[in-house]
């Protein structure tokens, strides 16, 4: 079982939708959780961090945390064509490492 | 530029020869990381420091690679007798340490390395 995994999609949703992203992991101890931006050809850049069970808004951008069930998810609100790339999820634990999923490929159409 | 940069951005190389990367962090950041990556996959973890301190390896990384910060600045990334499959995107990455679980990683723009 891999540490941190993800669809690698592509998921595609129309423009002014909401996309879905989801992560689940698998160690117990992780602490914090991060989700990243990567356009292509480019280096991850941060969007959102969560380490409390519920819900972080930020702007168009949700995180959702679950400890219980291990599953981290990122809510998009009025998805745009600029939020095409691949959002990697990120998770930190107690060695201060940074593990990340394979990434959703995420494709908005105009 | 208060960035992170990495040098050289692209490096072609022969199988057998060896390569070194350098990374200056973000001169207030204390954690340092490198990275791995390759087409359609999330940044492979291979090791990173605290200050000059080495503190944590990847199991996945081979005797081949090597990683240096002599004196906490800046660090160097070397893989000796390169092989195709080393071919991929090298990131550096810093972090602050304010004991706190919320200090993001920030990237450099890669080293992308071609191991013909």
């Amino acid at each position: 079982q891999k540490e941190v995994e993800q669809n690698s999609g592509p998921l595609s949703v129309p423009e002014g939708a909401i996309a879905s992203l989801n992560c689940t992991y698998s160690d117990r101890g992780s602490q914090s959780f991060f989700w990243y931006r990567q356009y292509s050809g480019k280096s991850p850049e941060l969007i959102m961090f969560i380490y409390s069970n519920g819900d972080k808004e930020d702007g168009r951008f949700t995180a959702q945390l679950n400890k219980a069930s291990q599953y981290v998810s990122l809510l998009i609100r009025d998805s745009q064509p600029s939020d095409s790339a691949t959002y990697l999820c990120a998770v930190k634990n107690y060695g201060q490492n940074f593990v990340f999923g394979p990434g959703t490929r995420l494709s908005v159409l105009p | 530029d208060t960035g992170v940069s990495q040098d050289p951005r692209h490096k072609i190389t022969k199988r057998g020869q060896n390569v070194t990367f350098r990374c200056d962090p973000i001169s207030e950041h204390n954690r340092l990381y490198w990275y791995r990556q390759t087409l359609g996959q999330g940044p492979e973890f291979l090791t990173y420091f605290q200050n000059e301190a080495q503190l944590e390896k990847s199991r996945l990384l081979s005797d081949r690679f090597s990683a240096e910060r002599p004196k906490g600045s800046f660090s160097t990334l070397e893989i000796q007798r390169t092989e195709q499959g080393d071919s991929a995107m090298y990131l550096c990455a810093s972090s602050p340490d304010w004991g706190s679980d919320t200090g993001e990683l920030f990237f450099g723009e890669g080293s992308r390395l071609t191991v013909l």
